[in-house]
C-alpha cells in the first residue's frame, strides 16, 4: 500500500478554518483518497474521500493536488467537537484500510 | 451508512483466560468485515479480514490460533482471544465494508489483568 506522512499535530482557534496536509507521493493512479477522523475512546469516522476532483460535503472539504501526491483536508469552521486524530488513507483496489500516525487536532477555544 | 455495534464496551479479564468480543452490522449485510487493534497512543493495526461463510485472512505477525474470527452471519462477526495475557490489552475495533467505505464499531477496551 502507498504510505502516507502527515504532520504529528497541528492546533487552530475554534471557529477558524483549519487546513491539515497531507503528502502521498508514492499515488497509484487507482488510488482513492481517504479522509477518517477518531475521536477519544471511538472508532474511526468517515470524513470524506476523492480521486482527482476537490470534494465538498458537509464534514469538510478534500483539496488534491493537480498531481495527486498531495492533498489537504479542509474543516471550514473548526468547533470543539472537531478535535481528533485525523487519519490521511490511501485506498486501492485492496478492500482493506491501513492506517498512518495520523494528524492530532487540537482545537483552542 | 452502516451502523456498527461492538460488545462489550470494555472487558476485564485475568490472565490465561478467553474473552469474546462481537461485531455487529445492524443495518447491513456485510460480506465482509475487518478487525483493529490499537495500542494506547498509537495508530490502529489491521489484525484480519473477516468474510461471511469463509476462513479469516489474517495480517503477518498475527496469531490465528490466539486470535480466532469467526464470521457466521452477515451481521455478526466475533473475536476472540484466547488465552490472554496483560500484552494483549487493547483497544479492538472492527469495521464493515459497504460500498467504497468501511464503517467502524465503537471498539472493545480488552485489560488483561
Amino acid at each position: 500500500d502507498a504510505k502516507t506522512t502527515q504532520p504529528n499535530s497541528m492546533e487552530s482557534n475554534e471557529e477558524e478554518p483549519v487546513h491539515l496536509p497531507c503528502n502521498h507521493s508514492t499515488i497509484s493512479g487507482t488510488d482513492y483518497i481517504h479522509w477518517y477522523r477518531q475521536l477519544p475512546s471511538q472508532g474511526p469516522e468517515y470524513v470524506i474521500h476523492g480521486l482527482t476532483s476537490n470534494v465538498n460535503n458537509r464534514m469538510a472539504s478534500l483539496a488534491i493536488a493537480e498531481d495527486r501526491k498531495s492533498s489537504t483536508l479542509i474543516l471550514h469552521r473548526a468547533t470543539l467537537r472537531d478535535a481528533a486524530v485525523y487519519y490521511c488513507i490511501l485506498k486501492g483496489n485492496n478492500n482493506d484500510m491501513r492506517f498512518g500516525a495520523g494528524t492530532r487536532l487540537t482545537v483552542k477555544p | 451508512g452502516a451502523v456498527v455495534s461492538q460488545h462489550p464496551s470494555w472487558v476485564i479479564c485475568k490472565s490465561g483466560t478467553s474473552v469474546k468480543i462481537e461485531c455487529r452490522s445492524l443495518d447491513f449485510q456485510a460480506t465482509t468485515m475487518f478487525w483493529y487493534r490499537q495500542f494506547p497512543k498509537q495508530s490502529l493495526m489491521l489484525m484480519a479480514t473477516s468474510n461471511e461463510g469463509s476462513k479469516a485472512t489474517y495480517e503477518q505477525g498475527v496469531e490465528k490460533d490466539k486470535f480466532l474470527i469467526n464470521h457466521a452471519s452477515l451481521t455478526l462477526s466475533t473475536l476472540t482471544v484466547t488465552s490472554a495475557h496483560p500484552e494483549d490489552s487493547s483497544f479492538y475495533i472492527c469495521s464493515v465494508l459497504s460500498g467504497y467505505e468501511q464503517y467502524f464499531g465503537p471498539g472493545t477496551r480488552l485489560t488483561v489483568t
